[in-house]
């Protein structure tokens, strides 16, 4: 399975934006680039994925690299609610026979925000 | 607007007594899937539905078990915990199993063995 690299942790200023990198040198053709995060004491929840162009949700952007080796998820403006564990995770376009029904976290970056 | 539920949220059990995890949920998704997530780590998947069908991990312990006996519901099933099993439990749903659904996750079941 392709991995992902991400720093364990980072912190912003309330209001300012947050660009969270990962790192996939080994990302082939057929992989997705999804986002999760989980805030305190509740479940993951979706942020974003792409898979070449880059991507524009009311959460957050995404933006793929021309190579794809790596990728960054970008908070426009951070507020306090947006301090979570952030997860970059690959997933096959392919059948389930390639894993793509699962989500296989990594350890994620812990982004603190700063009031 | 609840979409996952599951109760209870918290669950405190004995060692060796079976327990049982619900969740419910109302999007009216074909899959529904079933992580543990230890303390300080990060969610790992023990099994999912395909709408009736049964997918295993391949290392979920057989000590766990789940039953879905209609779309909305799904339980996870622990044999006989032990310590070790303690963890949060999140349920899952997504449209489809293909890489380009996301998946919605409920707030979790805090098991806790004593």
């Amino acid at each position: 399975d392709a991995k992902t690299t991400q720093p364990n942790s980072m912190e912003s200023n309330e209001e300012e934006p947050v660009h969270l990198p990962c790192n996939h040198s080994t990302i082939s053709g057929t992989d997705y680039i999804h986002w999760y995060r989980q805030l305190p004491s509740q479940g993951p929840e979706y942020v974003i994925h792409g898979l070449t162009s880059n991507v524009n949700n009311r959460m957050a952007s995404l933006a793929i690299a021309e190579d794809r080796k790596s990728s960054t998820l970008i908070l426009h403006r951070a507020t306090l609610r947006d301090a979570a564990v952030y997860y970059c995770i690959l997933r096959d376009v392919r059948g389930e026979n390639f894993g793509n029904e699962k989500l296989t976290f990594g350890t994620g970056t812990r982004l603190t925000i700063i009031p | 607007d609840a979409m996952v539920i599951q109760n209870p949220r918290y669950q405190v059990t004995q060692f060796g007594k079976p327990v049982t995890l619900s969740c419910s949920q109302t999007l009216n998704h074909n899959v529904m899937y079933w992580y543990q997530q230890k303390s300080s780590q990060a969610p790992k998947l023990l099994f999912h539905y395909y709408d009736k069908d049964f997918n295993n991990e391949a290392d979920t312990p057989d000590n766990f078990q789940s039953r879905r006996p209609n779309t909305s519901f799904c339980f996870l099933d622990i044999r006989s915990p032990g310590l070790g099993d303690a963890a949060m439990y999140l349920c899952a749903t997504s449209r489809d199993r293909a890489s380009s659904y996301e998946q919605y996750f409920g707030p979790g079941t805090r098991l806790t063995v004593t």
